[in-house]
């Protein structure tokens, strides 16, 4: 069975750093890009970052450029993003994402999420 | 930065047909994607590539784009589809990925 889990998520003061970890399990992982979303509380949903298979290509929305890092480690089949300069308008359920390649990079299989919580 | 947008709340009765747009400049040109999210669960692909199937999404689920409208239509809607709906492009201008504000289905 193909699955994403999550973990890493945590309360964190304004400027604090936090990793989150993305686990899969059930396909070939270094074939798949690899994406994270996230979603405030009652809001919609917000595309993050986003790597190739490989890793050697990264994207990332202008609201984290520059304090976000997206990074994989295919002989684990985990991917993270470490997270710096937390704020406020950080705080969300943060989702891992599987792209689809043959789907036109569609996000067929997410995890469950994992909360970050910033506030001082 | 393109930008997609969808209306905030669509309502159908049982039975019926529901229709949510997405609306964004020359469309057309790209691929979309159709996210459903039940109320507290992670998001799960409806239909990609504008009107494909995942396999084990109904075939009550379709999509069609056209000029500067995608649209998502749920034919014998049924209360299980009461959910937020998003839609999602790649633009390759910026090489972001972009999702719309997202529809909540209300199944009367």
């Amino acid at each position: 069975e193909v699955q994403l889990l999550e973990s890493g998520g945590n309360l964190v003061q304004p400027g604090g750093s936090l990793r989150l970890s993305c686990a899969a399990s059930g396909f070939t992982f270094s074939d798949y890009a690899m994406s994270w979303v996230r979603q405030a509380p009652g809001k919609g949903l917000e595309w993050v970052s986003s790597t190739s298979g490989s890793g050697g290509s990264t994207y990332y929305a202008d609201s984290v450029k520059g304090r976000f890092f997206i990074s994989r480690d295919n002989s684990e089949n985990t991917t993270y993003l470490e997270m710096n300069n937390l704020r406020a308008g950080d705080t969300a359920t943060y989702y891992c994402a599987k792209n689809w390649a043959s789907g036109r990079g569609a996000f067929d299989v997410w995890g469950q999420g994992t909360m970050v919580t910033v506030t001082s | 930065s393109y930008v997609l947008t969808q209306p905030p709340s669509v309502s159908v009765a049982p039975g019926q047909t529901a229709r949510i747009t997405c609306g964004g400049d020359n469309i057309r040109s790209r691929s979309v994607h159709w996210y459903q999210q039940r109320p507290g669960q992670a998001p799960v692909l409806a239909v990609y590539d504008d009107g494909d199937r995942p396999s084990g999404i109904p075939e009550r689920f379709s999509g069609s784009n056209s000029a500067n409208t995608a649209t998502l239509t749920i034919s014998r809607v049924e209360a299980g589809d009461e959910a937020d709906y998003y839609c999602q492009v790649w633009d390759s201008r910026s090489a972001h990925w972009v999702f719309g504000g997202g529809t909540k289905l209300t199944v009367l």
